[in-house]
């Protein structure tokens, strides 16, 4: 089973700040390597697929980068509906399909 | 936009079975295309996968679930469902459907979710 380690576990920005998420995978994932946002009570939303690939409708400053076992999702000026938590997800090498811890980027 | 909506018991006694159904909207599930998932919450805890399926039939699902899991599409009512039986304490969770994107059949990531039940296994 690939593992995901994400940090850190909370990360606190002011708006309009630049926001940088790491996620590590136990091994290679290549570049199957997506991203989340998840608010309470609402339904997770996919932002990137393929390490950087926006997802339909995702703004311009949510970026993905990385490679192999490190990836980084960068959001380049908070909004205030940005502070969330985001999980990556590995898709290279199944079952299981695994997400990393999550980051909560919260308000500073 | 596609809309997945989870609906279920909120409370189930241990070791019996949760059965959770996730109606679909604004696409048709028998047009094909596209894998069926269910992923879940523990409280406090980050995601974990349950399993996936395709229209055929063929599934996976997450090992440490050791076989408990069964998931099932239903074309006329556009909703597919989840059973996981022997219940305890530990599968108390928020449960997410999702819609699976599987470029080339091989690579499959999350594109839409509901919005979750929460189900508690409790006496």
């Amino acid at each position: 089973e690939i593992v995901m380690t994400q940090s850190p576990a909370t990360l606190s920005v002011s708006p309009g700040e630049r926001a940088t998420l790491s996620c590590r995978a136990s091994q290679s994932v290549s570049s199957h390597l997506a991203w989340y946002q998840h608010k309470p009570g609402q339904a997770p939303r996919l932002l990137i697929y393929g390490t950087s690939t926006r997802a339909t409708g995702i703004p311009a400053r949510f970026s993905g980068s990385g490679s192999e076992t490190e990836f980084t999702l960068t959001i380049s000026s908070l909004q205030s509906e940005d502070f969330a938590v985001y999980y990556c997800q590995q898709y290279h090498r199944w079952p299981p399909l695994t997400f990393g811890g999550g980051t909560k980027v919260e308000i500073k | 936009q596609v809309q997945l909506q989870e609906s279920g018991p909120g409370l189930v006694k241990p070791s019996e079975t949760l059965s959770l159904t996730c109606a679909v909207s604004s696409y048709s599930i028998s047009s094909g295309g596209y894998y069926w998932g269910w992923i879940r919450q523990p409280p406090g805890k980050g995601l974990e996968w349950i399993g996936t399926f395709n229209h055929p039939g063929i599934t996976w699902d997450n090992p440490s679930l050791k076989g408990r899991v069964t998931m099932s599409l239903d074309t006329s009512q556009n909703q597919f469902s989840l059973k996981v039986t022997s219940l305890t304490a530990a599968d108390t969770a928020i449960y997410f459907c999702a819609r699976v994107t599987t470029p080339g059949g091989d690579w499959p990531y999350f594109d839409y979710w509901g919005q979750g039940a929460l189900v508690t296994v409790s006496s």
